[in-house]
């Protein structure tokens, strides 16, 4: 079996400043690890994903996540955070072993960026 | 590629009634999965079909039942409408192998249960 936390259901930060967005996950087996975003009335888009390969990943529009299995941990990061980064950011979790595809998502951490 | 499709986009419907919602994958893919996000929670998963078969299931009752026809398109039949069944409706689709790749998602159909 498998969770995701995601600890603050709201941050905000000023345009400019580092966004950092919490995911902690349980898998019982080595865990595929994924970002995605929603913007207002939209479907999910994938930021970034953790396979297996390298612990820090980098992805889409500047946003990075660094694996850290000692921490149960994959928290999403960028730099310097733009206007259009506004939106709901899931992180989700599968099991690496199988052959399924069934994603755990968070609950969702919505992402305010304030002028 | 056009992506993942679903229709319809939005859907109001009675408690009681059935619905029937569409999905159409990614151009090469061929495992489809559905999953509901109600408001403010993220999304939960139904069902995933591969090869026309229902291959995993999560925690939905029976009145959730899904299809795949032989060109990997997919449907999410739900029964007895509930209020609680109000949601987004999202279709993922991805390939069966290998396993690293990731899944798309589609626009998603609202349901609105009255």
């Amino acid at each position: 079996a498998q969770s995701v936390t995601q600890l603050g259901s709201h941050v905000s930060v000023s345009e400019g400043a580092l966004v950092l967005l919490r995911c902690n996950y349980s898998s019982s087996v080595p865990p595929y690890l994924f970002w995605y975003v929603q913007y207002p009335n939209q479907g999910l888009q994938l930021l970034l994903k953790y396979t297996s390969a390298a612990t820090l990943v980098k992805g889409i529009n500047g946003f990075e996540a660094e694996f850290k299995k000692s921490e149960t941990s994959f928290h999403l990061t960028k730099p310097s955070a733009h206007m259009s980064d506004a939106a709901e950011y899931f992180c989700a979790v599968t099991l690496s072993s199988g052959s399924a595809r069934q994603l755990t998502f968070g609950s969702g951490t919505q992402l305010t960026v304030l002028p | 590629d056009a992506g993942v499709t679903q229709s319809p986009t939005h859907l109001i419907k009675t408690r009681g009634q059935q619905v029937t919602l569409r999905c159409s994958p990614k151009s090469g893919h061929d495992t489809v999965s559905w999953y509901q996000q109600a408001l403010g929670q993220g999304p939960q998963f139904i069902f995933q079909y591969y090869e026309e078969e229902e291959r995993q299931r999560g925690n939905f009752p029976d009145r959730f039942s899904g299809h795949q026809f032989p060109n990997y398109s997919s449907e999410l039949n739900v029964n007895a409408l509930l209020l609680g069944d109000s949601a987004l409706y999202l279709c993922a689709s991805s390939r069966r192998n290998p396993r690293n790749t990731e899944a798309f998602f589609g626009q998603g159909t609202r349901l609105t249960v009255v």
